[in-house]
């Protein structure tokens, strides 16, 4: 247990339904990220943020999807009107400012049907 | 941009010894990690290597050599709880955050 927390842990949802994930990363880490996992794949960067600043997204962040962190501590992401493709594992990792390393949650698994 | 690459799979035996090669190409090299990820769980750190040459800790080891975009990580006295994902993975460069850029993991299975 690296100490962030995701929840919840499994998803299951229709086509077109909204869905939002929450993560709790550890308490003195200032910087969050969100990544998506898909089966025999490596983690793909989603967005970061830096306390409740969200600096930076990737270009498979479509307007469909939306982070937040309002107050510099847990974050959520959502999903609007949820696609097949978006069937995933969605891991939230943290790191302090200092440190190099990130240390991921347990994720949350999308399934779309 | 970056790109990495790691073998798909891999098998050893209980007892002995693995290495887990990655190449990558970076525009600006800023460390390399190793995750161990068990099937369905989060990616655990295993490594960091930011200088030349290999750092042991306990059974694994990683090692890197920055001229040749290479890195292993080596598994001595293999355990059936070994079998796992082993991920590769560098930051972006020239960016603060440091969002990691993964290569597609090497499956390895122990046999008894």
């Amino acid at each position: 247990d690296t100490g962030v927390s995701q929840d919840p842990r499994h998803k299951i949802t229709k086509r077109g339904q909204n869905v939002t994930f929450r993560c709790d990363p550890i308490s003195e880490h200032n910087r969050l990220y969100w990544y998506r996992q898909t089966l025999g794949q490596g983690p793909e960067f989603l967005t970061y943020f830096q306390n409740e600043a969200q600096l930076e997204k990737s270009r498979l962040l479509s307007d469909r999807f939306s982070a937040e962190r309002p107050k510099g501590s847990f974050s959520t992401l959502e999903i609007q009107r949820t696609e097949q493709g978006d069937s995933a594992m969605y891991l939230c990792a943290s790191r302090r400012v200092a440190g190099e390393t990130q240390y991921f949650g347990p994720g949350t698994r999308l399934l779309v049907l | 941009g970056q790109n990495i690459d790691q073998p798909t799979e891999m098998t050893a035996t209980e007892g002995a010894i693995v290495q887990i090669n990655c190449t990558y190409q970076t525009s600006g090299f800023n460390g390399l990690f190793w995750y161990q990820q068990h099937a369905g769980e989060a990616p655990t750190f295993l490594s960091y290597n930011v200088l030349d040459g290999l750092e042991e800790k306990g059974r694994f080891s990683s090692f890197l050599s920055r001229s040749k975009g290479y890195s292993y990580l080596l598994l001595k006295e293999l355990q059936m709880k070994d079998s796992a994902s082993y991920l590769c993975a560098v930051p972006k460069p020239n960016n603060a955050g440091n969002m990691l850029t993964f290569g597609g993991g090497t499956r390895l299975m122990v046999k008894p």
